[in-house]
């Protein structure tokens, strides 16, 4: 089973400065995708970033990078140089990427506000 | 715009009916997945299809039932609500029943409120 926990209650940051959104997981799984989605208030969900369990860089896209630890089995959200549109809802999610069962497990999210 | 496309967008209803959640996958894609989202559970995997066949199956109640389509269009179907039922629906599609490295595409997602 998979596990995707995400702790951090409201978090709020400073137009134009970074913020860490933080993500735990947990899973037998050898092989597996980490990824982050964005839910803006109008409520769709926007892939943001993906991170293969593999993959011995973390993953950048833009102004979002994931900071992978293994070991410690975290997937924490970067995202740099804040804008008011990024105030949003943030999900970090999993999946493996063996075996027939290829759904995305989701953490409770983080809500981000941005200041001006 | 992600190339999913979910009718209805806003749907009300009262307790004891039945509704269905239709979900247009992007053009190729042959997975679809049902999503729950409601404020104490968070998004809740419902199930999944791939070219027309069950491919998993999680918290989905025995109330609701799904299927998907020769033309890969999907339907949700949910009977017999409850107020708990009450929630935002989420369609998305992947090109694969087991993805690549890509992600899940998300569409705008069907909020029922059930009165």
């Amino acid at each position: 089973a998979q596990k995707i926990t995400q702790t951090q209650p409201g978090m709020f940051v400073q137009e134009k400065e970074a913020v860490t959104l933080d993500c735990t997981y947990d899973t037998s799984d050898q092989s597996y995708g980490l990824f982050w989605y964005k839910q803006p208030s109008s409520g769709e969900m926007i892939f943001l970033i993906y991170q293969g369990s593999y993959d011995e860089q973390n993953a950048t896209e833009g102004r979002y990078s994931l900071n992978f630890q293994k070991a410690r089995k975290s997937a924490n959200l970067v995202i740099s140089a804040s804008q008011l549109g990024d105030s949003a809802m943030y999900f970090c999610a999993m999946r493996p990427l063996t075996g027939a069962n290829s759904k995305l497990t989701f953490g409770k999210g983080i809500t981000l506000s941005v200041r001006p | 715009d992600s190339g999913v496309t979910q009718t209805p967008k806003h749907l009300i209803t009262a307790t004891g009916q039945r509704v269905t959640l239709r979900c247009s996958p992007r053009s190729g894609d042959l997975s679809v997945y049902w999503y729950q989202q409601s404020l104490d559970q968070g998004l809740q995997f419902l199930i999944q299809y791939y070219n027309g066949e069950e491919r998993a199956k999680g918290n989905i109640l025995e109330r609701f039932s799904a299927q998907q389509f020769p033309d890969l269009h999907s339907e949700l179907n949910l009977s017999s609500l409850e107020l708990g039922d009450s929630a935002l629906y989420f369609c998305a599609s992947s090109p694969t029943g087991r993805l690549g490295t890509g992600e899940l595409f998300f569409g705008e997602g069907s909020r029922l409120t059930v009165l």
